[in-house]
C-alpha cells in the first residue's frame, strides 16, 4: 500500500533560520513526486515537481530534492509570509496523489 | 497559467437538499479532474478522479450515488452532493490536470456547512 509521511507535524522557526522538511514515501510506480502549499482555508498551490532521485529544484527561497525513498524541502532564510502548511504527494502508477498530513510550519518575525 | 476556479466559495445548507459545486479550468484543457475533501486539520483525501465524457472512478468508501460527478467538457467538472447532511460538511478541493500523468492544480476550495 502507498504511504506518505512527513516529518515534523509542525515547525516553528525564526525569520532567517534555515530548517528543512522530510517527506518519507512508499509508493508502487512512482511516476512524480509533488510538493504543494496550502494556506488555511485555501486549496493546495504548485510548488514542485521531481520525477527521479537526484534531482533537485529551487524557487526562491524553497529547494526541493529527492532520493528513492524520501524528499526534502529546504528553506533558506525564510520570511513570515512562508508560514503555511507545506504537503508533499508522491504520484504513482494510478495517476493519483498520496497526500501526506503535512508540515505546519511557522516563521516568527 | 494553471488557473482552477471553484463556485460557490461557501455554502450553507440545510440537512436533505442538494448541493452543486462548480470546478473550472480556466486556461488549459483538463485531461482529468479530481475531487478531495479534506477535515480540519487534516490531509487531503480523494474522492473521485473523472475523464471528460466518461464516468467518475469513486475511491473506496465514497458513496457515489450520494457524490454525483459530472465532468460535461474539457474546461468543467460538477460535484453535486445529494440529500446533505451534517456529516457532510467539510472543504471540497478539486484539482486539474492537462496530462494524464504529473502535476495538478488546484482550486480554492468550498466551504459546505450542512444545517
Amino acid at each position: 500500500e502507498d504511504q506518505v509521511t512527513q516529518s515534523p507535524e509542525a515547525l516553528r522557526l525564526q525569520e532567517g533560520e534555515s530548517s528543512s522538511l522530510n517527506c518519507s514515501y512508499t509508493v508502487s510506480g512512482l511516476r512524480g513526486l509533488f510538493w504543494y502549499r496550502q494556506d488555511p482555508g485555501k486549496g493546495p498551490e504548485f510548488l514542485f515537481t521531481l520525477y527521479s532521485a537526484g534531482e533537485e529544484k529551487e524557487k526562491e527561497r524553497l529547494k526541493a530534492t529527492l532520493t528513492k525513498k524520501e524528499s526534502f524541502l529546504h528553506i533558506t532564510a525564510p520570511k513570515p509570509e512562508d508560514s503555511a502548511t507545506y504537503l508533499c504527494a508522491p504520484q504513482g502508477g494510478a495517476q493519483k496523489l498520496v497526500f501526506g498530513q503535512g508540515t505546519r510550519l511557522t516563521i516568527n518575525p | 497559467g494553471a488557473v482552477v476556479s471553484q463556485h460557490p466559495s461557501r455554502v450553507i445548507c440545510k440537512s436533505g437538499t442538494s448541493v452543486k459545486i462548480e470546478c473550472r479550468s480556466l486556461d488549459f484543457q483538463a485531461t482529468t479532474m479530481f475531487w478531495y475533501r479534506q477535515f480540519p486539520k487534516q490531509s487531503l483525501m480523494l474522492m473521485a478522479t473523472s475523464n471528460e465524457g466518461s464516468k467518475a472512478t469513486y475511491e473506496q468508501g465514497v458513496e457515489k450515488d450520494k457524490f454525483l460527478i459530472n465532468h460535461a467538457s474539457l474546461t468543467l467538472s460538477t460535484l453535486t452532493v445529494t440529500s446533505a447532511h451534517p456529516e457532510d460538511s467539510s472543504f471540497y478541493i478539486c484539482s486539474a490536470s492537462p496530462t494524464l500523468v504529473g502535476e495538478q492544480y488546484f482550486g480554492p476550495g468550498t466551504r459546505l456547512t450542512v444545517t
